[in-house]
């Protein structure tokens, strides 16, 4: 079963304006939430985490994203798109049920594009 | 090094050849992670190594694939008999190992740039 979905393939957005990458997730309680964003022919960057406490994480390059637990979200977002934002977009999740305690499960990817 | 390497960056091979792929991961970083991610698709988990032995293997797709980490450090990824499936960038991650009250590891992961497989 899929553990978390990204279910916009594209995002478009004009430079200044706010962008929203969204992510839902199917696994059980509370999990462990990441952001990672991969830029052409480079490895996966974190950007920010929901571990526990505060629902509304603040990350690297301005963005942050909300955990909604009613939800099963944890949208990113940021208040002022930057050209150099545009990227592939990758939400994950690591499980904590006991068999899979290290594994972390990725979304397919949303390909943010910010134009001028 | 400041980073995970990985090498080589890009391997072409015939099908039915031998690969070693290798990850050098973050030094004092107890956990590594292999993933593999095709065209289009988001990393897809492999194996997962905390100290020098595989916590969990269960993403390996089939007995053709093997990785060590002897020494708790470096670790490659071996794949047997290569197929045209096998072609995709293979992502080695470190991370370092942090729980709340012995649950899951809370530590981000830090990815190397990939190997780009190739089966021709």
């Amino acid at each position: 079963a899929q553990s978390v979905a990204q279910p916009e393939d594209q995002v478009n957005v004009a430079e200044g304006n706010p962008l929203t990458v969204k992510c839902t997730y199917s696994v059980s309680g509370n999990p462990y939430l990441f952001w990672y964003v991969q830029y052409p022919n480079r490895g996966l960057q974190f950007l920010l985490k929901y571990i526990t406490g505060d629902n509304l994480v603040k990350g690297s390059y301005g963005f942050e994203a909300e955990f909604n637990k009613s939800q099963t979200s944890f949208h990113l977002k940021k208040p002022s798109a930057l050209v150099s934002d545009s990227a592939l977009y990758f939400c994950a999740v690591r499980d904590k049920r006991g068999s899979t305690l290290g594994r972390l499960y990725f979304g397919r990817g949303t390909q943010l594009t910010v134009w001028p | 090094g400041a980073g995970v390497s990985q090498t080589p960056s890009n391997k072409v091979t015939e099908k039915g050849k031998y690969v070693e792929l290798r990850c050098d991961p973050i030094s004092g970083h107890t956990a590594l992670y292999w993933y593999r991610q095709s065209l289009g698709q988001g990393p897809e988990f492999l194996i997962y190594f905390q100290g020098t032995g595989a916590a969990d293997d269960s993403g390996l797709p089939n007995d053709r694939f093997f990785a060590v980490r002897p020494e708790g450090s470096v670790s490659t990824l071996k794949i047997q008999r290569t197929e045209r499936g096998d072609s995709a960038v293979y992502l080695c991650a470190s991370s370092l190992t942090r729980r709340l009250a012995g649950g899951p590891n809370t530590g981000e992961l830090f990815f190397g740039e990939g190997s780009r497989l190739t089966v021709l």
